[in-house]
């Protein structure tokens, strides 16, 4: 168990529809980071907040968005969903900003399917 | 940009094979390489990692060498088992002096699959 929890597990809706993504990171770390695993664009860094601030932008589309609160936790929200966006999307946290001492936990992630 | 290329799944081995899986990578700074697993229906758990030019990182009987002068971080097992079938991952993260990004660069992964 890797601290980090995701929810929900599974995530099935239409065309155009909006969702959100939870993430609660270990206790402690102050970062988190958002990817986006498809099977034709391998896993793909969306977005990193540390303590509550965005730190780092990816390939994340404009429909996309995502913050950090006060409590850590981070929500990524995903606006007039298409089918190509059906992928898991995971959730990683660190103690700080990341880099060579401090690798990433992730969570299980969130299976999305647009249909 | 920073990027990391991993040699082309799926591998399938007998148990007690010995394994390798290449990966290079390119890299501006001083990156830290790492190697991740992911088993079925899980996230992706670190497997060891290393920081600077010729340090070996292992854990459960896996090796990689970080080496600068090729690029290359391939991951090695001497005896590989049925419960090691999962996909594994090489990554880099971007590293410098100083450096406070700390996303991680993937390759693509490479399913391993171990036969009894």
């Amino acid at each position: 168990d890797s601290g980090v929890t995701q929810t929900p597990k599974h995530l099935i809706t239409a065309t155009g529809q909006r969702v959100t993504l939870r993430c609660s990171p270990r206790s402690g770390d102050l970062s988190v980071y958002w990817y986006q695993q498809s099977l034709d664009q391998g896993l793909q860094f969306l977005i990193q907040y540390y303590n509550g601030e965005e730190r780092a932008k990816g390939n994340i589309l404009e429909r996309f968005s995502a913050q950090q609160f006060p409590d850590l936790h981070s929500e990524l929200n995903l606006s007039s969903l298409e089918l190509g966006d059906s992928a898991l999307y995971f959730c990683a946290s660190s103690p700080r900003t990341g880099g060579r001492n401090s690798p990433l936990h992730f969570g299980n992630g969130t299976r999305l399917t647009v249909t | 940009g920073d990027s990391v290329t991993q040699m082309e799944g799926p591998v399938t081995l007998s148990e007690e094979a010995f394994l390798t899986i290449n990966c290079t990578y390119t890299a501006t700074g001083y990156p830290s390489l790492f190697w991740y697993v992911q088993y079925p229906g899980e996230g992706l758990q670190l497997l060891l990692k290393a920081t600077k030019a010729d340090d070996k990182g292992s854990n459960k009987g896996f090796e990689a060498t970080y080496r600068k002068e090729t690029t290359s971080f391939h991951l090695e097992k001497g005896s590989v088992q049925v419960s090691d079938s999962a996909v594994y991952f090489c990554a880099l993260s971007e590293g410098g002096r100083g450096s406070t990004l700390g996303r991680l660069y993937f390759g693509r992964g490479t399913q391993l699959t171990v036969w009894p």
